[in-house]
């Protein structure tokens, strides 16, 4: 069973276009984390949030985490070529410093 | 300011064989942890190593091992591979949560490991 569900899964879309991914647990954390990896490297953190219905905003991304710190959100607007990517939800639900990690929305944004 | 770097980048082996990946943390970091990742899946954690020792470990067999250096370097041993430890091995390097209060953990580029 997967601790952090994501989806979708995978998504192509056209440049311009807006999206949404979604991260989604049965369990509360005290944080979740955002990081996207492109191909070859490793997965790079894009923004931490804590604080249950926090919207953070990184250009035209927009992070919100759930109010009952359950579930996540990212959103991007007129996405880029430039976006494409593995993005990862991830969050340690222990508190012990073990991530434990969605499976991830493969991001394809077509010229 | 070097940030997490690890080698080799890439490894071919056969099954049976044992392999060893390194890993150098980011300056002023003092705990590493090591994570499996599967092509186009989320990575999963096999341990971490904080003053030498393991702290924490995932669902991996004992075939997985690992060592810290007092540099706070590590290294990864996979013994009698198999054809499913085929994956991208990612270190990742912090300060210890409970010091920092917080688990931001920063990734290498990862070791491609291929097993036929």
């Amino acid at each position: 069973t997967q601790l952090l569900e994501q989806s979708p899964q995978f998504l192509s879309i056209q440049e311009g276009e807006n999206l949404t991914v979604y991260c989604n647990s049965s369990s509360v954390f005290s944080s979740l984390q955002w990081y996207r990896q492109e191909p070859g490297e490793g997965p790079v953190l894009l923004v931490t949030v804590v604080t249950g219905g926090e919207v953070k905003k990184l250009k035209r991304l927009t992070f919100q985490f759930g109010d009952a710190r359950k579930d996540s959100s990212l959103h991007i607007t007129a996405a880029q070529p430039g976006d494409t990517g593995l993005y990862l939800c991830a969050g340690d639900p222990s508190n012990t410093g073990k991530l434990i990690f969605g499976q991830g929305t493969t991001l394809q944004v077509k010229p | 300011d070097a940030g997490v770097t690890q080698s080799p980048t890439h490894l071919i082996k056969t099954r049976g064989q044992q392999v060893t990946l390194r890993c150098s943390p980011k300056s002023g970091h003092d705990t590493v942890s090591w994570y499996q990742q599967a092509l186009g899946q989320g990575p999963q954690f096999i341990f971490q190593y904080y003053e030498e020792e393991e702290r924490q470990r995932g669902n991996f067999p004992d075939r997985f091992s690992g060592h810290q250096f007092p540099n706070y370097s590590s290294e990864l041993n996979v013994n009698a591979l198999l054809l499913g430890d085929s994956a991208l091995y990612l270190c990742a390097s912090s300060l210890l949560f409970h010091i920092s209060g917080k688990n931001i953990q920063y990734f290498g580029a990862g070791t491609r490991l291929s097993v036929l």
